[in-house]
């Protein structure tokens, strides 16, 4: 059973497209998030939703908006696509609860969507 | 802000060496602590993690990372590395307070040559 799940797994397309990658999670957590992968490796949070309520927005640009339709799916749409949008996008989900103080939950992550932008 | 540190980009190994790879972070207050793995082509697993008590931590695999609070450290250690342990290496820092963001080092790339 695969807890978090992401489609699609690669997607090409040209430059000034919109796209959607969706994630799903199975583990029944209120928490969920979108991390951006850059060429060498770099993992940067994007967003993160909690009980389908965003509370983190990490300076991305408003090309990307993410939308939690319920609490275990979180989809990333993005318009006008540009070269640099290019990289491995990671969703991820956990059970941390806002309010409360972190009790150490680890992320779970999905396998990762390749973005190719030509 | 807080940060993290990975000094080492790249570790070449051969197979049986033993491993430390480091991990620092600058915050002062409670924290929690990750250790990721990603092996190629594949998404992040934990290999373990710190939030209170021993701070001499052991994970999946034969890995282990100690905490020492005076140095804002976290790193990560294996006796004997094996050729499937070949894989990008990630250390991750959370503030134990409310809800907070995980925060990544730059990772570590390892390889072991058999």
């Amino acid at each position: 059973d695969t807890a978090v799940s992401q489609t699609p797994k690669y997607l090409v397309t040209q430059m000034g497209n919109d796209k959607s990658i969706k994630c799903e999670q199975n583990l029944g957590h209120d928490t969920m998030y979108w991390y951006k992968q850059d060429s060498k490796k770099f993992l940067k949070i994007m967003f993160s939703y909690n009980n389908k309520e965003l509370i983190i927005n990490e300076t991305v640009p408003n090309r990307f908006s993410p939308k939690s339709p319920d609490k275990a799916h979180l989809n990333l749409h993005i318009n006008s696509l540009e070269l640099g949008d290019s990289a491995v996008y990671f969703c991820a989900s956990s059970q941390e609860d806002r309010g409360l103080s972190s009790g150490g939950y680890e992320q779970y992550f999905g396998p990762g969507t390749r973005l190719t932008v030509t | 802000a807080q940060s993290v540190s990975q000094h080492n980009h790249h570790v070449i190994l051969s197979e049986a060496a033993s491993l430390e790879l480091g991990c620092n972070y600058s915050y002062g207050g409670t924290v929690n602590l990750f250790w990721y793995v990603q092996y190629p082509g594949q998404h992040l697993q934990l290999l373990l993690k710190y939030f209170s008590g021993d701070p001499l931590v052991k994970g999946i695999k034969g890995f282990e990372a100690e905490f020492i609070k005076s140095k804002f450290s976290f790193n990560l250690r294996k006796p004997s590395v094996q050729w499937s342990d070949t894989a990008e290496y990630f250390c991750a820092v959370k503030k134990n307070t409310g809800f907070q963001k995980l925060v990544f080092g730059t990772g570590t790339r390892l390889l072991v040559s058999p």
